[in-house]
């Protein structure tokens, strides 16, 4: 069974950092472009950064480029998420999900954890 | 980037209604085009694939279609269970975009 794990959230002030993780199991990690997908309160999905199979290669959203960074460790089968700097528009409960397709569909999700901006 | 436009925002239905909910993409997306389904206080689930594929355990009811801009997501007799946000996708090029989702809820 495809299990992916989210940690690290909280309620951070703004201009602070933060990390999250997100620990895969049920399926070879490796072999997979994994992802971060995050949703404002009552509000849509809006995909943050992808990764590539070996790490090699990142992509992210215009709005979080210089200050998240998605990493992944493949003998840990775990990914990050380093968020620098943080916004108040960052807050939002982040998903990670698996890339089926590459770069294309999320078949699998996490159950999301939540990150607070907020002096 | 990609923009999706979902319709309607909100659609009320009756129980076994046959529905459709309709995205449609600013530039032509090929047949990348995936569907989601989000319950309350749930993650997404994804229902279709490539615009028209089935994804194993999603119920027959469920079924996609449509290439290059205008895509449907139709269900076959609607269930109380299916009141949920559906959310459209585009993986055709990077930034992967979403829609911003059509509210499905009991008339």
């Amino acid at each position: 069974e495809v299990q992916l794990v989210e940690s690290g959230g909280g309620l951070v002030q703004p201009g602070r950092s933060l990390k999250l993780s997100c620990a895969a199991s049920g399926f070879t990690y490796s072999n997979y472009v994994m992802a971060w997908v995050r949703q404002a309160p009552t509000k849509g999905l809006e995909w943050v950064a992808s990764i590539s199979t070996g790490g090699g290669n990142t992509y992210y959203r215009d709005s979080v480029k210089g200050r998240f960074t998605i990493s992944r460790d493949n003998a840990k089968n775990t990914l990050y998420l380093q968020i620098d700097s943080l916004r108040s528009e960052d807050t939002a409960t982040y998903y990670c999900a698996k890339d089926y397709g590459g770069y294309s569909e999320f078949d699998y999700w996490g159950q999301g954890v939540m990150v607070t901006v907020s002096s | 980037d990609v923009v999706l436009t979902q319709s309607p925002a909100t659609l009320s239905v009756t129980p076994g209604e046959r529905i459709s909910l309709s995205c449609r993409a600013s530039e032509s997306v090929d047949t990348y085009l995936h569907w989601y389904q989000q319950k309350p206080n749930e993650s997404p689930r994804l229902l279709i694939k490539y615009a028209s594929q089935s994804i194993s355990g999603i119920p027959s009811r469920f079924s996609g279609s449509g290439s290059g801009t205008d895509f449907t997501l139709s269900i076959n007799g609607v269930e109380l269970e299916d009141l949920s946000i559906y959310y459209c996708q585009q993986g055709y090029s990077l930034p992967l975009t979403f829609g911003s989702g059509t509210k499905l809820e009991i008339k």
